[in-house]
């Protein structure tokens, strides 16, 4: 089955800084990964997702790349804010949200 | 709120019991799966229902079970629970089992084994 690695686990970063989370699949057949975002204690939520026929995808702050080839996905958060601070997973799939695999997870922390 | 509903919120029950889990989809989504969180561990896929039938299935424990009914509500069944089950239980929702379809969660039921 499909086996999604994600680093790094912890991120530290400077309010105004740039953040970059990375993650790896195994699975080809995988064509859709979307970012979860989950604060303490709450449920995740979708915050970007691409599928396979884009190579990039934008929508304000964030940003997240697919690279087929190597098969990695990348998140990209620009002008990090204090809000931006929570624990933040990839995930991949074969079919739409069937069967998300998700990675283990990187808990951002956004210093003031 | 997503409007993914699940109960209850916190559930704290002995070794060796058996408790239920509920989750009620958006009105309209046809699939719900289940996912586990522990706390050394991400978000593990554990089944997924579509219309009332089974679609997939991930990581689940044989000690574990679940079921959609026809009003697109699904339980899931935990029994024989060890210390090591103690962990943050998601359901998700979405409209179709294939396709171009994101997963909306609930927020999660919170079962400590003591």
């Amino acid at each position: 089955g499909e086996n999604v690695e994600q680093h790094p686990s912890t991120l530290s970063v400077q309010e105004g800084d740039s953040a970059v989370i990375k993650c790896t699949y195994s699975d080809s057949a995988s064509n859709y990964f979307p970012w979860y975002k989950q604060e303490l204690g709450k449920r995740p939520q979708l915050i970007i997702d691409i599928r396979s026929n884009v190579g990039e995808k934008k929508d304000q702050r964030i940003a997240v790349t697919l690279n087929k080839t190597a098969k990695h996905f990348s998140l990209h958060i620009t002008e990090t804010q204090p809000e931006d601070s929570a624990v933040y997973f990839c995930a991949a799939s074969i079919n739409g949200a069937n069967n998300l695999f998700f990675g283990t997870g990187t808990r951002l922390t956004v210093i003031p | 709120d997503s409007g993914v509903t699940q109960t209850p919120k916190h559930l704290i029950t002995a070794t060796g019991q058996r408790v239920t889990l509920r989750c009620s989809p958006r009105s309209g989504d046809l699939s719900v799966y289940w996912y586990q969180q522990s706390l050394d561990q991400g978000l593990q896929f554990l089944i997924q229902y579509y219309n009332g039938e089974e679609r997939a299935k991930g990581n689940i424990l044989e000690r574990f079970s679940a079921q959609q009914f026809p009003d697109l509500h699904s339980e899931l069944n935990l029994s024989s629970l060890e210390l090591g089950d103690s962990a943050l239980y998601f359901c998700a929702s979405s409209v179709a089992f294939a396709g171009d379809t994101e997963a909306f969660f609930g927020q999660g039921t919170r079962l400590t084994v003591v």
